[in-house]
């Protein structure tokens, strides 16, 4: 099944802890992206990645690490967390439309953070 | 990428038609116009694209005037099931940069 999965899909955890939150998916898609949302702020863009090797910022890229070392993967990884970066994360893929340079993002799950 | 304006929220009864405008008034000439749907707790999901005219799917039509300053989603004969937040995104999406509004909610009454 085509999917984009993420882990873990809940996490509490403490100030200044360094936590890893994976994304994968199984499409082969070349671009990929992290959002946050946040009540009443709708889902805003943290990073995204053009293909292995290649990422850049979103609009809200403060006190998050990404990486593409591989095509399936792209972590999201807070170094410090700080209890402004509760939220809700979604991680998505791009697949190309068949019959234009368009771009259908596959969303994740989600997972819900924490930070106290 | 250009700004887009949605109603904050509207109310629907089963079996109605619902449309949902979308006002992009700095449309740049190589941008599309996508819907994405999304319920609680889970990600969006895409709805439908489109440049110009109409674009019609098993789910959605999506109409663009010539202008292209706004488009409408509209969703035939809508169920409970449809109650959502409803995103309408301009630009190049998936490719760069994404900007997702905070999009209308749809309530949709039996």
């Amino acid at each position: 099944e085509a999917q984009v999965t993420q882990n873990p899909r809940y996490l509490i955890t403490v100030t200044g802890k360094k936590l890893t939150v994976t994304c994968s998916q199984n499409m082969n898609h070349e671009y990929m992206s992290w959002y946050r949302q946040d009540p009443g702020l709708g889902l805003r863009q943290i990073y995204y990645s053009m293909n292995v090797e290649v990422t850049d910022k979103g609009d809200v890229p403060e006190g998050y690490k990404v990486s593409r070392k591989e095509k399936r993967n792209f972590p999201l990884i807070l170094e410090s967390p700080s209890p402004n970066q509760t939220s809700l994360y979604f991680c998505a893929s791009s697949s190309r439309l068949s019959s234009s340079t368009l771009y259908e993002q596959y969303f994740g799950p989600g997972t819900r953070l924490t930070v106290t | 990428l250009a700004k887009t304006t949605q109603p904050i929220s509207m109310d629907s009864y089963e079996g109605q038609e619902v449309n949902i405008t979308c006002s992009h008034n700095n449309i740049a000439t190589n941008d599309y116009i996508t819907w994405y749907q999304q319920f609680p707790s889970q990600g969006p999901r895409f709805i439908i694209q489109g440049y110009k005219t109409k674009v019609t799917n098993e789910v959605a039509s999506l109409f663009i005037p010539a202008d292209r300053k706004s488009s409408t989603l509209s969703l035939p004969r809508v169920s409970l099931s449809d109650t959502a937040v409803y995103y309408c995104l301009v630009g190049e999406t998936g490719g760069f940069k994404t900007i997702f509004g905070a999009g209308t909610r749809l309530f949709v009454k039996a």
